[in-house]
């Protein structure tokens, strides 16, 4: 079957940096991308990964490994409109994403 | 990035009306639309995916019958809830793939449909 697996709530501190890990399994791999969903809203688009290594954009990074099947998103300089949930989903040979529970991410002062 | 819309973004009906979602790819022809649902503090449920010109493909456990998408044109999809009940009421998502370049899905702003 496929699966995506990403812890379900963490915790960081404003200013400080924090790194959301995502491991798949699925069928067939197109790309990995990364959402950002406020409470209430739809999720909005953070990153996409195709190629390993690191893509930086701004305060957030996202990391992809073929070979382990993982991915992490990084978050410098946090700020508390950071607090959010975090999607990872994986484009899967049929082009279709796979989605991940997602982690709700909260900012303490 | 390219934009998505959604009307309504919020619809109040009582039990047993029908309600109508549409989704439009503004700036981008989208021959694959996606419809979700998602319940407070869970993740987004696909419902549906919606190809231009043909039916619809319906994940397992969504009624046919009762979400009824219309795939009309390469910028528009809608769906609509037949008969709605309370148990209906939920968030619903759309999305539209771009095949340039990356195969993204860009999402709508969501409706949020309450059923009294």
């Amino acid at each position: 079957g496929q699966n995506i697996d990403q812890p379900t709530e963490m915790t960081a501190t404003e200013g400080a940096i924090v790194q959301i890990n995502c491991t798949y399994q699925t069928s067939g791999f197109n790309g990995l991308f990364w959402y950002q969903q406020h409470a209430g809203e739809a999720p909005t688009f953070l990153s996409y990964n195709v190629l390993d290594g690191l893509e930086e954009k701004g305060r957030f990074s996202s990391f992809l490994s073929r070979s382990k099947g993982y991915s992490y998103l990084l978050l410098k300089e946090l700020q508390m409109k950071d607090s959010a949930s975090y999607l990872c989903a994986v484009l899967d040979s049929n082009y279709q994403l796979i989605w991940g529970a997602g982690t709700k991410l909260i900012i303490k002062p | 990035g390219a934009v998505v819309s959604q009307h309504p973004s919020r619809v109040i009906c009582k039990s047993g009306t029908s309600v109508k979602i549409e989704c439009r790819s503004l700036d981008f022809q989208a021959t694959t639309m996606f419809w979700y649902r998602q319940f407070p503090k869970q993740s987004l449920m696909l419902m549906a995916t919606s190809n231009e010109g043909s039916k619809a493909t319906y994940e397992q456990g969504v009624e046919k019958d009762k979400f009824l998408i219309n795939h009309a044109s390469l910028t528009l999809s809608t769906l609509t809830v037949t008969s709605a009940h309370p148990e209906d009421s939920s968030f619903y998502i759309c999305s539209a793939r771009d095949p340039e370049p990356e195969n993204e899905q860009f999402f709508g702003p969501g409706t949020r449909l309450t059923v009294l």
